[in-house]
């Protein structure tokens, strides 16, 4: 498995309540995704980063906020959260690997998130 | 933008026999990568096989090997001698190699269970 890890593994919190989902990963990747999944649904992405300093809003549009202060460190923050907002999600990064050579993407055990 | 479909949303095999998954997908480029994830229950997303829309020769990982035809926008995945730990769900994604960020756009998924 890929040196990645999210924090916490389940969550279930009240609505209304800030939260912070963790993402970190030991492989000096410089790109990162956060994707959100429906349970049996596909993947859908809601933010990335090229590197540190930079963060970009993916396809699916959110709530969530990132930043991207440490190469290793992704996290994801949701100020008031609703029940909306529960789902699955994953974390994943990647390495320019420099001419044709694809970006294989290493995903996170993910964080499952309810809000009531 | 690109697309990508599973056009199957559950299938099951005996273990030991042969079982294809479908994956279609739409995109106006000629530079793109091809990849199957396998997402256990529970468990992280994991790669199983990549293709590069460059190469014409199909990819062979162990008991998994790619049909891709390219003209027909068609990444099919075969999984030879099925083993009761290839249950999972499985999803197909398309990468383009045109533009930066190496973002993957993944199919609806298909839930393969593979019965003793």
């Amino acid at each position: 498995e890929a040196d990645i890890y999210q924090t916490p593994r389940y969550l279930v919190i009240g609505t209304g309540k800030k939260i912070t989902l963790e993402c970190s990963q030991t492989m000096g990747h410089d790109k990162m995704y956060w994707y959100q999944q429906d349970p049996g649904m596909e993947l859908h992405l809601i933010h990335y980063s090229y590197g540190v300093n930079s963060t970009e809003k993916g396809d699916l549009s959110s709530e969530s906020t990132v930043s991207r202060i440490r190469t290793e460190h992704f996290p994801l923050t949701l100020e008031s959260a609703r029940p909306s907002h529960t789902s699955q999600y994953l974390c994943a990064s990647s390495e320019y690997l420099g001419g044709p050579s694809y970006n294989e993407q290493f995903f996170g055990p993910g964080t499952r998130l309810t809000v009531l | 933008a690109q697309t990508v479909t599973q056009s199957q949303p559950e299938m099951s095999v005996q273990e030991a026999e042969t079982v294809t998954l479908s994956c279609t997908y739409d995109t106006s480029e000629n530079n793109y990568y091809l990849f199957w994830y396998k997402q256990p229950p529970s468990r992280q997303m994991i790669l199983v096989i990549r293709q590069e829309a460059y190469k014409q020769q199909n990819a062979t990982e162990n008991r998994f090997s790619v049909n891709f035809q390219k003209a027909a926008k068609s990444f099919s995945l075969k999984i030879s001698d099925s083993q009761l730990g290839d249950t999972a769900m499985y999803f197909c994604a398309f990468m383009s190699g045109e533009t930066s960020g190496s973002r993957l756009t993944f199919g609806e998924g298909t839930q393969l269970t593979v019965n003793p």
